[in-house]
């Protein structure tokens, strides 16, 4: 079945320094794919998205390029602040599906 | 519009009470999700709903929840009898679901429950 798998947290960074998480997903078709932010006390939010291969989403200086040869939609930040400090969770969807399959969550926690 | 309203934030029950939970998606929106969130067990999946029909319901952790959804305005996730195991956060969630590209949910602020 469709399932997603994303690195293990925490993670712990100084402020301004590169982000990577890694997330990879196992589906049929094509899927979306999303990544959604999570701080503390709050819901889950939509951070960014692609729809098809290839696709760059982006926002708030995030980034995650969905790649179908890897089956990959890692996130980056070139630059973290610490307002940044959240569990980011990556998550897909099939085409045509209602429903939405998440990873476990990774905390990030931004020093300053 | 306001978005998925949850309700209540916070519940502190005693063991063996029923819990009744509630969530109202956004207008227009065909998908309703239940999830729980835990420490130890992450995000989890309890049910969702297509068009106010349980789809899949394999989440439930047992006979003790139940989940309704009369209409499109509305749902419940209700557990009866608590116990101290399901405290956790339930977050309700709701998409538009389209055949063409896959699901983006927006979830409510959940309801932080305690079963002492």
């Amino acid at each position: 079945g469709d399932s997603v798998t994303q690195m293990e947290g925490p993670v712990t960074l100084s402020e301004e320094a590169f982000l990577t998480i890694n997330c990879t997903y196992t589906a049929t078709g094509y899927p979306s794919l999303f990544w959604y932010v999570q701080y503390p006390g709050e819901g889950l939010q939509l951070l960014l998205k692609a729809t098809k291969a290839d696709d760059k989403g982006s926002n708030k200086g995030f980034e995650a390029t969905y790649r179908k040869e890897t089956t990959s939609f890692h996130l980056e930040k070139g630059s973290v602040q610490v307002s940044d400090s959240a569990v980011y969770f990556c998550a897909l969807s099939g085409t045509g599906a209602n429903n939405l399959f998440f990873g476990t969550g990774t905390r990030l926690t931004v020093i300053p | 519009d306001a978005g998925v309203i949850q309700s209540p934030r916070h519940e502190v029950t005693e063991m063996g009470q029923e819990v009744t939970l509630r969530c109202k998606p956004i207008s227009g929106h065909n998908s309703l999700f239940w999830y729980r969130q835990t420490m130890m067990r992450g995000l989890e999946l309890l049910i969702y709903f297509n068009n106010n029909v349980p789809i899949d319901d394999s989440g439930m952790p047992e006979d003790r929840f139940s989940a309704k959804m009369p209409n499109a305005s509305f749902s419940t996730l209700k557990i009866q009898p608590s116990e101290p195991r399901d405290s956790a956060v339930y977050f309700c969630a709701s998409s538009l679901t389209r055949a063409s590209f896959g699901t983006e949910a927006f979830f409510g602020q959940g309801t932080r429950l305690t079963v002492v």
